[in-house]
């Protein structure tokens, strides 16, 4: 589905700080969640995923965190960089043989030096 | 790994104009492909996919129109452009046809005036 707002929620961290980007789903029976990462003028990229067999995946100083029950997902960044500046989404998919993601709105974060 | 290439990068066209935006995926077979727009500061719309040569399904009713001829080659077609076709459009890729994860290219941006 769509992804719609007038304005993207925002962030702002010190350079150092660790950031925690919240996302919340609706559809209880996804299964599969991706974070994305824009920057001004590119395309998303790839971040990290997790099933939803696990709730919580490490990679390269960033953490995802997934709560089931109250359909809450979230990505921290451990020592935030000024590179990490960018616009941070999250998606998922419901499953089975639909292999389309419904992204969420997408969160700014700003990393001041 | 795979690679997405979208050409072209940036595009000027008038209202009432044709469109033809290449999509082409490298690295891997039997990719879905997408299409998605994005307007300024929103999220992603999911516009048209497809799961194999010849086979689209439509998102959302529009002036769009999109074609797979070949296994890596994704093409967004119009034959009259509106104001409202305006948008950064971004082509992804899975590794395979029972992948979840989408790889994005660099985007077109478009403007029609």
């Amino acid at each position: 589905g769509e992804s719609v707002g007038l304005h993207l929620p925002t962030l702002s961290v010190q350079e150092g700080d660790n950031s925690i980007i919240n996302c919340a789903y609706s559809n209880s029976a996804s299964d599969y969640f991706i974070w994305y990462k824009q920057e001004s003028g590119k395309g998303p990229q790839f971040i990290i995923d997790i099933r939803s067999n696990m709730d919580k995946r490490q990679g390269q100083r960033v953490t995802v965190l997934l709560n089931k029950t109250v359909k809450h997902l979230s990505l921290q960044i451990a020592a935030t960089q000024p590179g990490d500046s960018a616009v941070y989404f999250c998606a998922e998919n419901s499953g089975g043989s639909n292999y389309k993601l419904t992204f969420g709105k997408g969160t700014l974060l700003t990393v001041n030096p | 790994s795979q690679t997405i290439h979208q050409w072209p990068a940036t595009l000027v066209q008038p209202v009432g104009s044709p469109l033809s935006l290449e999509c082409t995926v490298e690295g891997t077979s039997n990719p879905n492909l997408y299409w998605y727009r994005q307007a300024a500061g929103r999220g992603l719309q999911l516009l048209f996919y497809s799961v194999g040569i010849g086979q689209i399904s439509s998102e959302v009713p529009q002036n769009l129109s999109a074609s797979r001829p070949q296994d890596r080659q994704f093409i967004l077609s119009s034959k009259k452009l509106l104001l409202s076709d305006s948008g950064f459009y971004l082509c992804a890729s899975t590794a395979g046809v029972r992948s979840y994860e989408q790889y994005f290219g660099p985007g077109t941006r478009l403007t029609v005036t």
